[in-house]
């Protein structure tokens, strides 16, 4: 069990530019999770997956954010025309599908947009 | 709709004594419910959850938590607190689905 990876850990991007984060999860988990969390805050949900599925997505994810997992292993998180607002940390997390599986964190990806 | 609230931002504590991070929640339907820790620059980490059961719940790091349904509380222990104890506490709730609902986090402090 290696835990949840996610690449890049930091990211500058220029307003206006796209940028793409990776999750790996667990190998056994089928679940997988996006958050993201600004200065201050506890992490907001943005969607989950299971398997190569999106079941769910907050309102929060605009339609500017997309999110992937096509082989229902890694998953990516693009952000298109990225704003000053969207700095954050990006959470990525995976489960395992038996109700109530507590969910394992990746170190997250800090997103500053300049 | 669900809520958390963590009604510290900040707790400042000396070394070896006792602490206390309060969270209430609100629901409408039956909730699990969950501490997390995040130290700097890091991911979040399960310290215990509560799905039923016995309210007291012993986690790792000698945390414990108690839940209270009268009183909508889920309030965070620790008898003796060490340096390493300093880090971001997070409460959490879920309710059906699988993603996790969280309060705005108690900065634990813990001075020497």
């Amino acid at each position: 069990d290696t835990g949840v990876s996610q690449d890049p850990r930091h990211k500058i991007t220029k307003r206006g530019q796209n940028v793409t984060f990776r999750c790996d999860p667990i190998s056994e988990h089928n679940r997988l999770y996006w958050y993201r969390q600004t200065l201050g805050q506890g992490p907001e949900f943005l969607t989950y997956f299971q398997n190569e599925a999106q079941l769910e997505k907050s309102r929060l994810l605009s339609d500017r954010f997309s999110a992937e997992r096509p082989k229902g292993s890694f998953s990516t998180l693009e952000i298109q025309r990225t704003e000053q607002g969207d700095s954050a940390m990006y959470l990525c997390a995976s489960s395992l599908e038996t109700a109530n599986s507590p969910l394992h964190f990746g170190n997250g990806t800090r997103l500053t947009v300049t | 709709a669900q809520s958390v609230t963590q009604l510290d931002s900040q707790v400042p504590v000396f070394e070896e004594a006792p602490v206390e991070l309060r969270c209430n929640y609100s629901s409408s339907v039956s909730v699990y419910l969950f501490w997390y820790v995040q130290y700097p620059n890091q991911g979040l980490q399960l310290l215990l959850k509560y799905l039923s059961g016995s309210t007291l719940v012993k986690g790792i790091n000698g945390f414990e938590a108690e839940f209270n349904k009268s009183q909508t509380s889920f309030h965070l222990r620790k008898p003796s607190v060490h340096i390493s104890d300093t880090a971001e506490y997070f409460c959490a709730l879920q309710t059906g689905a699988n993603n996790l609902f969280f309060g705005t986090g108690t900065r634990l402090t813990v001075i020497p």
